[in-house]
């Protein structure tokens, strides 16, 4: 069975500029998540999907970052003018029916100069 | 807001040595406590959780008991092998549609052969 699938897995920008991450995850996870991981830090969590509905986005930056599930399967994460902050690995996870046990891919680093 | 404390940043050990990486948390409610192991280059992966006081979690010969008293949950194994040095993190969540986790700052244990 495939495991949760992240591209691209490296990105590097100068700031202002903007940046897209795509998640496939597992088939048949119906909830996916979106986490922040700054060097040497826990993972953050973002955003988690229901199917294709937010169940919370309470600590995405709204301002600048969106994420969408439109067809509750893969999901994009998008930055707009990224600043030297959001340098960090992004992680996505999905689970079962909302399960406790979350799966993780291996992200996407970025470097924001 | 809820969080999570790891006391050791870095443990550095023998292989056969006994582990023990200190945990404690702070919640609002009753959360489920989680540990996940991070080998580099990849996500985060589930050990295992426990969701309720004196409950006991274990997976690879690791474990770790919820205790509500102490709002510990620390991680144990008792013998320890070169292929174990990762970064394990402590996480707390509660469900709802999905978990949304806390993580700790993680623990790099480097185990020597």
């Amino acid at each position: 069975e495939a495991g949760v699938t992240q591209s691209p897995r490296y990105a590097v920008l100068q700031e202002g500029q903007a940046v897209s991450f795509w998640c496939d995850p597992i088939s048949g996870h119906d909830t996916l998540y979106w986490y922040q991981q700054p060097r040497d830090q826990g993972p953050q969590l973002l955003v988690y999907f229901r199917d294709e509905a937010v169940i919370d986005n309470s600590q995405l930056p709204s301002d600048r970052f969106s994420a969408v599930r439109p067809k509750g399967t893969n999901s994009t994460l998008k930055i707009q003018s990224a600043k030297q902050g959001d340098t960090a690995t992004y992680l996505c996870a999905s689970s079962f029916l909302g399960g406790a046990e979350q799966f993780f891919g291996p992200g996407t680093r970025l470097t924001v100069l | 807001g809820d969080s999570v404390t790891q006391t050791e940043g870095q443990v550095a050990l023998s292989e056969e040595d006994f582990l023990t990486i200190h945990c404690n948390y702070s919640a609002s409610g009753y959360p489920a406590l989680f540990w996940y192991v991070q080998y580099p280059g990849e996500g985060p992966q589930f050990l295992f959780r426990a969701s309720r006081d004196k409950e006991k979690g274990s997976s690879r010969g690791f474990e770790a008991t919820y205790d509500k008293g102490t709002t510990s949950f620390h991680l144990r194994k008792a013998s320890v092998q070169e292929s174990d040095s990762a970064v394990y993190y402590c996480a707390l969540g509660y469900g709802n549609m999905g978990y949304k986790l806390t993580f700790g700052t993680g623990t790099s244990l480097l185990v020597d052969p």
